[in-house]
């Protein structure tokens, strides 16, 4: 069966300071990836999404990029946070070829920029 | 470009009684899918139904339905015999193409009291 794994569940990173999330999924290849951010009581929010590896398209321009440097791994970086990029990070995954086989979301990261 | 949007910021329900969220989509393409997402207080994003803008049947998972209208473009989600458990973010969403884009509305919270 197919899992999702992200981590971490929280982090606390003062302003100016980097930034990585993991996102991998197991028991599947070629997987569409995303990346979500979740601003508290809000909509998802698509940041960046991923059709294959090194291939990375960004759907808001701001302080966050992101990478795909495995079939299955897709993380979100950041060089120097800002207050602004506090919020939740939700990453998910869809089979490429199969768009009513629905998404499978990981568990989340709250991001807390002090 | 795809749009979501749930008028309806909060909803409430008595236990055992039907509710209806409301949804409606702008899309320009003619192959689509259609969503309804359940985020609980723990976060976790939980797919509850979703419907292919192909088909004219209405989607039906136990107590939930859809009522799939396409020409006006609206997606409602019935929930019947509310539970306690039913208390969460409901997210009304839907993708369309090889990248498949998931796009949420902004999400209703759904109370049920006892």
């Amino acid at each position: 069966s197919q899992t999702i794994h992200q981590w971490p569940a929280t982090l606390v990173q003062p302003v100016g300071s980097p930034l990585s999330l993991e996102c991998t999924v197991e028991g599947t290849s070629n997987p569409n990836l995303y990346w979500y951010r979740q601003a508290a009581g809000r909509g998802l929010q698509l940041l960046f999404y991923s059709v294959g590896i090194g291939q990375i398209s960004s759907e808001v321009p701001q302080n966050l990029s992101a990478s795909r440097p495995q079939d299955r791994q897709f993380i979100l970086s950041s060089k120097k946070l800002l207050l602004s990029d506090s919020g939740f990070y939700l990453c998910a995954w869809r089979a490429g070829h199969s768009p009513n086989y629905g998404y499978t979301f990981g568990s989340g990261t709250r991001l807390t920029v002090v | 470009a795809q749009t979501v949007t749930q008028s309806q910021p909060e909803m409430s329900v008595q236990e055992a009684e039907t509710v209806t969220l409301s949804c409606t989509y702008d899309t320009s393409e003619s192959d689509y899918y259609l969503f309804w997402y359940k985020q609980p207080p723990s976060r976790q994003m939980i797919l509850v139904i979703r419907q292919e803008a192909y088909k004219q049947q209405n989607a039906t998972e136990n107590r939930f339905s859809v009522n799939f209208q396409k020409a006006a473009k609206s997606f409602s989600l019935k929930i019947s015999d509310s539970q306690l458990g039913d208390a969460a973010m409901y997210f009304c969403a839907s993708s369309y193409g090889n990248t498949g884009k998931l796009i949420f509305g902004q999400g209703t919270t759904l109370q049920v009291k006892p």
